[in-house]
């Protein structure tokens, strides 16, 4: 069965900081991947996907994630953090042939001014 | 493009008593979710539509939930009685086509609670 870890329920960076929210699936074939991010009160907003070709994937925001297969990882990256930023983080996978999207847990980002 | 709509954001009712979302999709998308979130959780799929096709509602509670999609286009998500448990936001997703590669679009939610 796929699933979704993410390492860190809570993370907090100062503001300018570089944030780092950590994503890791398991799996035995390719991964379609997607960090989604919520705001208070609101859905889920697509941030960045990963389905085929380039490993690094750029999004919105600014944010960044890279496929890395050895690690079976998919963190997500930001190089300087926004006041804006501060927002539920969360990570999910599907495989080919099977629409079902599994999600983690999700990561809280609280950005210290 | 307007985004995934759902109504009431809010709903309070006693438990034992009916309630009912509403969800109208992306214009065009034919592939429509449900999802049920509890606090601290991601979401859990309860059903998916194709078009007003119910392929995948193995996760769904049918001896007190019930949903449709008329006309393959708004889809009703319905909880009858509720009980106490069904506190939770239930979300509402919608792709353009069946596809574990295709990105889901979220509506805002309608958050329930159960007194």
């Amino acid at each position: 069965a796929q699933s979704v870890t993410q390492l860190g329920s809570h993370v907090s960076v100062s503001e300018g900081a570089l944030v780092l929210l950590r994503c890791n699936y398991s799996s035995s074939v390719p991964p379609y991947l997607f960090w989604y991010v919520q705001y208070p009160n609101q859905g889920l907003q697509l941030l960045l996907k990963y389905t085929t070709g380039a490993t690094l994937v750029k999004g919105i925001n600014g944010f960044e994630a890279e496929f890395k297969k050895s690690e079976t990882s998919f963190h997500l990256t930001k190089p300087s953090a926004h006041m804006s930023d501060a927002a539920e983080y969360v990570c999910a996978v599907s495989y080919f042939g099977n629409e079902k999207l599994t999600f983690g847990t999700g990561t809280r980002l609280t950005i210290i001014p | 493009e307007a985004g995934v709509v759902q109504s009431p954001r809010y709903k309070i009712i006693e438990k034992k008593q009916p309630v009912a979302f509403w969800c109208n999709p992306i214009s065009g998308h034919n592939t429509l979710y449900w999802y049920l979130q509890n606090l601290g959780q991601g979401p859990e799929l309860l059903i998916r539509y194709e078009n007003e096709e119910a392929v995948d509602d193995s996760q769904l509670p049918k001896d007190r939930f019930s949903a449709e999609r008329l006309k393959g286009v708004d889809s009703t998500l319905k909880i009858q009685p509720a009980e106490l448990g069904d506190s939770a936001v239930y979300l509402c997703a919608s792709s353009h086509v069946t596809g574990a590669w295709q990105p889901q679009h979220f509506g805002d939610g309608t958050r329930l609670s159960i007194l």
